[in-house]
């Protein structure tokens, strides 16, 4: 079974400081791709970074960073010098490859930058 | 960069008609287009898969009759919303994989959404 788990229903960061928002999967795909989206009030997703399971490296993208622990099964994002801008619902999605380019996604997170 | 387009953006219609909402890829092909349906406040939800010139695969418990997806070439999919209800009132999004081996064809690129609405 597929499965992606988003423990933190809502939270708090101030403004400029980091943050890190958890992910836990489950997947008996050896091949799988990770994902984190930020959904502002607007609705519309938008790409954030992206882990393939073979990657030996974790991902960055500008102020984004994954922290992939295979073992454990985490794909967390760690967004740091967090701006208002950064306040919206942000959703981990898995996408195993052989689900037939299904996506699964978690409960979301709210976050809420403090200025 | 890969744009997906949805129209309308919002609707408003009464009980009983039916709703067409477009999906269209705007700089790419997408062999693969997906429906989705998101309640206030949670996550997304598949409703099905749509590949161009075949019939879609609806996940289980979604009514293929009451939401009729055509996808009808590789930059179009359209989902209707027939006899459409109160409890039909959703925001609906779609999204589309690119062919398999161009860029970044891991991503699945997704419409900024579409506001349903039903009276």
């Amino acid at each position: 079974a597929q499965k992606i788990t988003q423990t933190q229903p809502g939270m708090f960061v101030q403004e400029k400081e980091a943050v890190t928002l958890d992910c836990t999967y489950d997947t008996s795909d050896p091949s799988y791709g990770l994902f984190w989206y930020k959904q502002p009030s607007s609705g519309e997703m938008i790409f954030l970074i992206y882990q393939g399971s073979y990657d030996q490296q974790n991902a960055t993208e500008g102020r984004y960073s994954l922290n992939f622990q295979k073992a454990r099964k985490s794909a967390n994002l760690v967004i740091s010098a967090s701006q208002l801008g950064d306040s919206a619902m942000y959703f981990c999605a898995m996408r195993p490859s052989n689900t037939g380019n299904q996506f699964y996604f978690g409960t979301g997170t709210s976050l809420t930058v403090i200025p | 960069g890969a744009v997906v387009s949805q129209h309308p953006s919002w609707v408003i219609c009464k009980s009983g008609t039916s709703v067409k909402i477009e999906c269209r890829s705007l700089d790419f092909q997408a062999t693969t287009m997906f429906w989705y349906r998101q309640f206030p406040k949670q996550s997304l939800m598949l409703m099905a898969t749509s590949n161009e010139g075949s019939k879609a695969t609806y996940e289980q418990g979604v009514e293929k009759d009451k939401f009729l997806i055509n996808h009808a070439s590789l930059t179009l999919s359209t989902l209707t919303v027939t006899s459409a209800h109160p409890e039909d009132s959703s925001f609906y999004i779609c999204s589309a994989d690119r062919l398999a081996g161009a860029p970044r064809d891991y991503e699945q690129y997704f419409g900024p959404g579409t506001r349903l609405t039903v009276t």
